[in-house]
């Protein structure tokens, strides 16, 4: 089956040092990835839509300067959060699907925690 | 941009009753996935559809074909472990973003 293996699960990291988040997909390939960002008691935003081949595309809100994101094949993409400070806390998610028209399949999460 | 409403975003049943949750598309939708989340954060796939609907178990869902401007899930014979928060996520046509809906938390009492 596919599926999406994410880690680290959780992390912690000081204010304004940098954390990377990975994800690897399984049994599919991941021609697109996005990335999520729960914030606490709030839904998922979309951070970056991220296509093999294509330029990343980052929603409002959200820059490669600070969350760059790579997408080197169709098994892998990684994301930084660069200067990390407490409103970038929260649950990130990958969620990768083959062609655009088909099922997401999502990553259990990244949970990051800054202090 | 993009909209998905989601509704309830609070809903308490009693064990055994019957409900259902929908969202709203502010524009024409490919396809919708519905979700629930563990306590953990992890997201469970429950469906995926491009049209139609879709039945597992105690669960089902449709997707408005014709206009593709909304979705359901229905739940029936709610259980105390059916607790939790369903968000919906849909995907434009045009654009293939998948957007959130805002997310229901559903709570079983006894």
């Amino acid at each position: 089956g596919a599926l999406v293996y994410q880690y680290p699960r959780r992390t912690i990291c000081k204010s304004g040092t940098s954390m990377r988040m990975e994800c690897q997909a399984v049994g599919f390939q991941a021609t697109s990835v996005a990335w999520y960002r729960q914030s606490p008691q709030k839904t998922f935003e979309l951070i970056a839509l991220s296509t093999v081949n294509s330029a990343i595309k980052y929603e409002q809100n959200f820059t490669q300067e600070k969350f760059p994101i790579s997408h080197p094949n169709l098994s892998f993409s990684s994301m930084t959060v660069l200067n990390a400070y407490l409103e970038d806390r929260g649950l990130y998610l990958c969620g990768a699907r083959e062609q655009l028209n088909t099922e997401v399949f999502f990553g259990k999460g990244t949970r990051l925690t800054v202090v | 941009g993009d909209q998905v409403e989601q509704s309830p975003s609070a809903l308490s049943l009693h064990e055994g009753t019957d409900s259902a949750l929908r969202c709203n598309f502010t524009t024409t939708m490919r396809s919708v996935q519905w979700f629930r989340q563990n306590s953990r954060g992890s997201l469970i796939s429950l469906f995926y559809l491009a049209s139609g609907t879709k039945e597992n178990g105690r669960l089902k869902s449709a997707f408005d074909s014709k206009e593709r401007r909304y979705s359901t899930l229905h739940i029936r014979d709610a259980q105390l472990e059916d607790s939790g928060t369903y968000f919906c996520a849909a995907a434009n046509t045009g654009n293939y973003k998948y957007v959130f809906g805002a997310g229901t938390r559903l709570k079983v009492i006894a």
